[in-house]
């Protein structure tokens, strides 16, 4: 149980291009999803609390209209990378919580990531 | 500032002893803590989790809980080299927030 699936794995575009990434929880509600984005030998970084059916949280540094994220449905949030350039590229990575359980003591279970390569 | 303290690392360990992560955090309201590994190229994966004091032990794991002093451990059993990879320490936030701080992680190395 507590899937979640992430797509795609990896895209490879030219700078300028707007890229969508998808993270869906197979098995379960999530009403909260995360988004994080890894540069390689560093640390996860916390991009956005991706809240379904209102507006995400972004943290702090974080451009949200650079970033998009959409939470339509209790298993399905998007980030959009809009108009991408080379310092985009980085690992994404996207997490849900099975809210439905109940409290907040629930972990994160990550998707397998999307890998970003802008040229 | 809610924080979550791990050494870096590496730590180096011959095959079959015994790895000892260690973390400490900020947030004294914290509940839950998670320890995740993740291997290179690749995303985090939960093994642990633990919200009580005390140890907690599952196959060749053992989490290790002191609200007191504010510090949750990680033994490794048996360390294997396919154990290799980075260890993140998370706590959640006492805001109810579902959300999660990570520690930056301890890259545990197991030599055959």
């Amino acid at each position: 149980g507590a899937v979640v699936s992430q797509h795609p794995s990896w895209v490879i575009c030219k700078s300028g291009t707007s890229v969508k990434i998808e993270c869906r929880s197979l098995d379960f509600q999530a009403t909260t999803m995360f988004w994080y984005r890894q540069f390689p030998k560093q640390s996860l970084m916390l991009m956005a609390t991706s809240n379904e059916g209102s507006k995400a949280t972004y943290e702090q540094g974080v451009e949200k209209d650079k970033f998009l994220i959409n939470h339509a449905s209790l298993t399905l949030s998007t980030l959009t990378v809009t108009s991408a350039h080379p310092e985009d590229s980085s690992f994404y990575i996207c997490s849900a919580t099975r809210t439905d359980r109940g409290g907040s003591n629930q972990p994160q279970h990550f998707g397998d990531g999307t890998r970003l390569s802008i040229l | 500032q809610k924080e979550v303290e791990q050494n870096s690392g590496p730590l180096s360990v011959p095959e079959g002893a015994i790895a000892s992560l260690n973390c400490t955090y900020s947030d004294r309201g914290s509940q839950s803590f998670f320890w995740y590994r993740q291997y290179s190229g690749k995303s985090p994966e939960l093994i642990m989790s633990i919200y009580s004091n005390g140890d907690k032990e599952d196959g060749r794991f053992t989490a290790q809980l002191n609200k007191a002093s504010q510090y949750v451990s990680l033994l490794i059993r048996d360390s294997q080299p396919s154990d290799s990879a980075t260890y993140l320490c998370a706590v959640n936030l006492a805001d109810s927030s579902y959300k999660l701080i990570f520690g930056s992680g301890t890259r545990l190395l197991v030599r055959p």
